[in-house]
């Protein structure tokens, strides 16, 4: 199993581009979430996702958008970059009603 | 609004002493609360806590939820320096797998 994988680990963009931060997890998990984590803040959830196409909105979800077509794949996609939104993002997946939750790798992304 | 606390924020020891993290909280429909270990990559899971009182353990580390006091400790014993890392505490709510973090614990020990 190779667990969560993110793509990219790094990424650079202009003020105003978007992309798509992309997430999958071959363990058949029910729940994935999307978090940022910012220097002395923890992590902060963005958006989540129970099953697939069911999804909602964490504690910062401003700017961002989610869907959840199949169970494997989670992607995280930023409209209109902003600087604000330079931070390390991690996605996270687990079972349904076990609580434990396994992280990717993080895309570390810069907006200038 | 759910919120979770961890004190101290940063801790600079040496190696061989004893730390106690400290994360508490106040959330509704309280489910579990977890104790994650980051080391400049991904944070990887350390323990999670349902039940008041029950010690959780691991080698050196252990951890214990108070459901009353709506709080955790996290202990370390003989710290060693690839103890080094941040320490995150998070808690769920419902039977959603929303994860609340608290801020993190830098723990830094020097030899």
């Amino acid at each position: 199993n190779a667990g969560v994988t993110q793509t990219p680990k790094f990424q650079v963009l202009k003020t105003g581009q978007s992309m798509t931060l992309q997430c999958a997890q071959d363990m058949n998990h029910e729940y994935m979430s999307w978090y940022r984590q910012d220097p002395g803040m923890g992590l902060r959830l963005i958006h989540y996702s129970v099953g697939a196409g069911i999804t909602d909105q964490g504690e910062v979800p401003n700017g961002y958008n989610v869907s959840r077509s199949t169970t494997e794949d989670f992607p995280l996609r930023l409209l209109s970059a902003a600087p604000s939104q330079t931070s390390v993002y991690f996605c996270a997946s687990g079972r349904a009603f076990s609580y434990e939750q396994y992280f990717g790798p993080g895309t570390r992304l810069t907006v200038t | 609004e759910d919120k979770v606390v961890q004190s101290p924020l940063s801790l600079v020891v040496h190696e061989g002493d004893t730390v106690t993290l400290n994360c508490s909280y106040e959330v509704t429909n309280f489910r579990s609360l977890l104790w994650y270990k980051q080391e400049k990559k991904a944070p990887t899971f350390l323990f999670m806590l349902t039940s008041s009182g029950i010690e959780k353990k691991s080698g050196r580390l252990s951890s214990i939820l108070d459901k009353k006091e709506l709080f955790s400790i996290l202990n370390i014993t003989a710290t060693q320096t690839g103890d080094s890392a941040i320490y995150l505490c998070a808690v769920t709510s419902g039977n959603t797998g929303k994860l609340i973090f608290g801020q993190g614990t830098t723990l830094q020990v020097k030899p």
